[in-house]
């Protein structure tokens, strides 16, 4: 069975950097790509960006490039997101997904989301 | 980028009801699209998949069609489960983009 576990919940203040773990099991990590999607408090979904565990290599959306940095630990078959100089608007729930390495696999599994909160 | 045009924001329906959402993408994306449903406090769950390939699982209920530009997701007799907000994924070129999202509430 594919899982997909992430880290808790996180407070943070403006300013700081957040990182994200979303751990997999039940497939082999380095086949599938892994994304980041991000939803915002009764907002709609945000797609951040993407790792490949196999090289490493990355592709990020340019909303979120220059602050976001996502990692792929294959030893422990965990993916990362990071993301730093933290502002109120990053306040939101955090998806850890995949589907594939061009989002093609009949199935795709995702996270149950980090909720990041931003605060003074 | 691609950007999807997803209508309505939002439908009020009856159990019972056929209900139809439409994306459109601005550019061709082939059938690289899937059709998501989110309950509140829960992970988006995939429908339709390749634009209308239904997912395992899914109640057959649910259908999508469309290719190229234009795509639908169809439920065709409402059930009380059905009443959450979903969203079209074009995954046809990076950055990946979601519609903005239709919310399907009670009538």
């Amino acid at each position: 069975e594919v899982q997909l576990v992430q880290s808790g919940a996180e407070v943070k203040k403006p300013g700081a950097t957040v990182k994200i773990s979303c751990k997999v099991s039940g497939y082999t990590f380095t086949d599938y790509y892994m994304h980041w999607v991000q939803q915002a408090p009764g907002k709609g979904l945000e797609w951040m960006g993407l790792v490949d565990p196999e090289d490493g290599e990355t592709i990020y959306a340019e909303k979120f490039q220059g602050r976001v940095t996502i990692t792929a630990d294959t030893s422990t078959d965990t993916a990362y997101m990071e993301l730093s100089s933290l502002r109120s608007e990053d306040t939101a729930v955090y998806y850890c997904a995949t589907a594939g390495r061009q989002w093609e696999l009949p199935e795709d599994y995702w996270g149950q989301g980090t909720l990041v909160t931003v605060s003074s | 980028d691609i950007q999807m045009t997803q209508s309505p924001s939002s439908l009020s329906a009856s159990v019972g009801d056929r209900v139809t959402i439409t994306c459109r993408a601005s550019q061709g994306i082939r059938n690289d699209l899937g059709w998501y449903q989110q309950k509140p406090g829960k992970a988006p769950k995939r429908l339709i998949y390749a634009a209308s390939s239904l997912q395992s699982g899914v109640p057959s209920r649910f259908s999508g069609s469309g290719s190229g530009t234009e795509f639908t997701l169809t439920i065709s007799s409402l059930q009380p489960e059905d009443f959450a907000t979903y969203y079209c994924l074009q995954h046809n070129s990076f950055p990946y983009t979601f519609g903005q999202g239709t919310k399907l509430e009670i009538k």
